[in-house]
């Protein structure tokens, strides 16, 4: 069965600092990747995702991801961030043939301090 | 447009008690799911409806969860006789019927506290 790992439970940071949060899938022929954010007492927004194409996806508030086959991993990444970015983040997968649930990860809550 | 609709956001029931929590999806959304969101644990999925094809009820914790799905829109989910470990927030999501790359969007969720 799928799953989804996300090794870093809490990250915190400093503004302007450039963070990466970790995500790696189990094996499979092919998958579709997500990445969710969470604000404080809302639901789950969509940040970005990878269908097929190029492995480098990006969103329009200046995150991007990288799906790397090989390592089976889509690490989410950003050179700067900002205050507002603080948050839960979540990972999720779902297998290409497959138009069930969305596997996600445990979620990273990113804090980004003054 | 309108997204995905929860009601209510916070229900605070006594232990043993029933509860119905509801979702209204995006219309033309045939896919809908549940989710629930404990502390430190993710999102953990329990059911999900797509059309008129059964559910799958794979990821129900027990026989006192179920839910339905009314004229391919509104879903109600059910717990019955609720224990104080069912306290967390329910998510509902929605997605058009594409396929595997049809990424799902969330309503606010219910917040079920359980005394």
């Amino acid at each position: 069965a799928q799953s989804v790992t996300q090794l870093d439970s809490q990250v915190p940071v400093f503004e302007e600092a450039p963070v990466e949060l970790r995500c790696n899938y189990s094996s499979s022929v092919s998958v579709y990747l997500f990445w969710y954010v969470q604000y404080p007492n809302q639901g789950l927004q969509l940040l970005l995702k990878y269908l097929s194409g190029s492995t480098l996806v990006e969103s329009i508030n200046g995150f991007e991801a990288e799906f790397n086959k090989s390592q089976t991993s889509f690490h989410l990444r950003k050179p700067s961030v900002h205050i507002s970015d603080t948050a839960e983040y979540f990972c999720a997968v779902r297998d290409g043939g497959s138009q069930g649930n969305l596997i996600f990860g445990k979620g990273t809550k990113l804090s980004v301090k003054p | 447009g309108a997204g995905v609709s929860q009601s209510p956001s916070n229900k605070v029931t006594e232990k043993g008690k029933d509860v119905e929590l509801r979702c209204d999806p995006i219309s033309g959304h045939t896919a809908l799911y549940w989710y629930r969101q404990s502390l430190g644990q993710g999102l953990e999925f329990l059911i999900y409806f797509q059309g008129n094809s059964a559910p799958d009820k794979s990821g129900l914790p027990s026989d006192r969860f179920s839910a339905e799905r009314t004229g391919g829109s509104v879903s109600t989910l059910t717990i019955q006789r609720t224990q104080q470990e069912d306290s967390a927030v329910y998510l509902c999501a929605s997605s058009l019927p594409q396929g595997a790359s049809s990424p799902l969007h969330f309503g606010n969720g219910t917040r079920l506290t359980v005394t």
